[in-house]
Parts: structure tokens; sequence; C-alpha cells
């Protein structure tokens, strides 16, 4: 499969652990977002990598962070967690920096207990 | 601020009936406007975006400045439409950026 993947596709936590979920970007795209999806918020925009650096950044609590490898990857670290942050975690990817057409993970569902 | 409002939670219509999923957004410059779609169990996928003018699996979307708005429209719907639909936009054209409207979804009936 040349798409979009993320593991892991289930995470079971506590309150208070740390968390990395993981990305692999289509074959040759260069830009990785991540965006949160909750009941209450929707779908909202976390943060973008385009070839290594940040190139953009939401409403990204600062207990969270991500990071790009040079494999073009991509880890979105989750710590300091509350029961709040349970929701599903996607991750996208495109060609370039701006407006290509972003393709989605299957998402990496995240409950916290 | 840049929004983007999906005013309806849920759609219901009848096979072949025709099809006007809303989206009403807000920004100030020249936004890029896009419609994803989430079959059951599967990820996003994108639909249409208004700058390619594409009609995809029957459906079309007219970016309306005027009125903010870049509702989907399809004029008989199918069954297999039944899924969730986002709209979505792109501000600036430095990012990719998405910022999703609260997502309608439609259900088809027999």
């Amino acid at each position: 499969d040349s798409g979009v993947t993320q593991t892991p596709k289930h995470l079971i936590t506590a309150t208070g652990q740390r968390v990395t979920l993981r990305c692999s970007p289509r074959s040759g795209d260069l830009s990785v977002y991540w965006y949160q999806q909750s009941l209450d918020q929707g779908l909202q925009f976390l943060i973008q990598y385009y070839n290594g650096e940040e190139r953009a950044k939401g409403n990204i609590l600062e207990r969270f962070s991500a990071q790009q490898f040079p494999d073009l990857h991509s880890e979105l670290n989750l710590s300091s967690l509350e029961l709040g942050d349970s929701a599903l975690y996607f991750c996208a990817s495109s060609a370039g920096p701006g407006r290509e057409t972003q393709y989605f993970g299957p998402g990496t569902r995240l409950l916290v207990l | 601020a840049q929004r983007v409002t999906q005013p309806e939670k849920l759609l219901s219509v009848f096979k072949g009936a025709p099809v006007e999923l809303k989206c009403n957004y807000s920004y100030s410059g020249s936004p890029e406007l896009f419609w994803y779609v989430q079959y059951s169990r599967q990820r996003l996928q994108l639909l249409l975006r208004h700058i390619s003018r594409e009609s995809i699996k029957g459906f079309t979307a007219d970016l309306n400045k005027g009125e903010t708005s870049f509702h989907l429209k399809k004029p008989f719907a199918q069954e297999e439409d039944s899924a969730m639909y986002y709209c979505a936009l792109s501000g600036s054209s430095n990012t990719g950026k998405l910022i999703f409207g609260q997502g309608t979804t439609l259900q088809v009936k027999p």
C-alpha cells in the first residue's frame, strides 16, 4: 500500500502518560499534516511539516510535539495525557508545502482513561 | 477569523432525490475550498476542490464569493452516496492547512 499509513490503529492509556503516534506519508510526498478529530471540536489542524521543517502550527497544545524525520515519516508525541485528549488523530500528506491535495491516513484512535 | 460552517448535522433523502449539502465560510482573502468524504470505516478522501471545477461521482460545487458559500450538489442521490461530508478551506498559499466544517452525514434511503 503506497498510501498514508498510521500506527498504531488504537491506543488505550491512562491519564498522565505519554504516547507516540507514527505516520508514514505517501511515496514522494514531502508535507505531513496532523489533525485531531473529537466529538466537541470536530476536525482541527494541529501542525504541518514540510521536508523536515515545521511549516504551520494550529491549536496544538504545549504538551504535544511533533517532528518529521529525514526519511519523511512523522511522529506526534502527546504527553501528560488528559481525558480530553481522547480523540481520533489523523495524519495527511501532500506533495508540496501549499494547497496541494492532501491524502489522509486511517487515523489512530486514542482513548485516555 | 477563518471559519467553515456546515449547518446540517444530518441530511436524509430518498434515492433519486436531489441533494444539497450546505457550506459557508468566513475568510478575508482568496481561499481554496474543498469537499472531503468519509465512507463508513474508510479514510477521508478528497471529493472535489473548487479550482479544478470537476464533477466527481456526479457531485458539483460552485464557489459563490458574494454569499461566501460552497454548497455541494447532486441531482440524483444514490444509496452509495451515504457518508460523512466535510467542507474545508485552505487560506494561505504558503501552507496547505485545512480548516474543516463540522461535517454533514448524508443518509440516502432506498
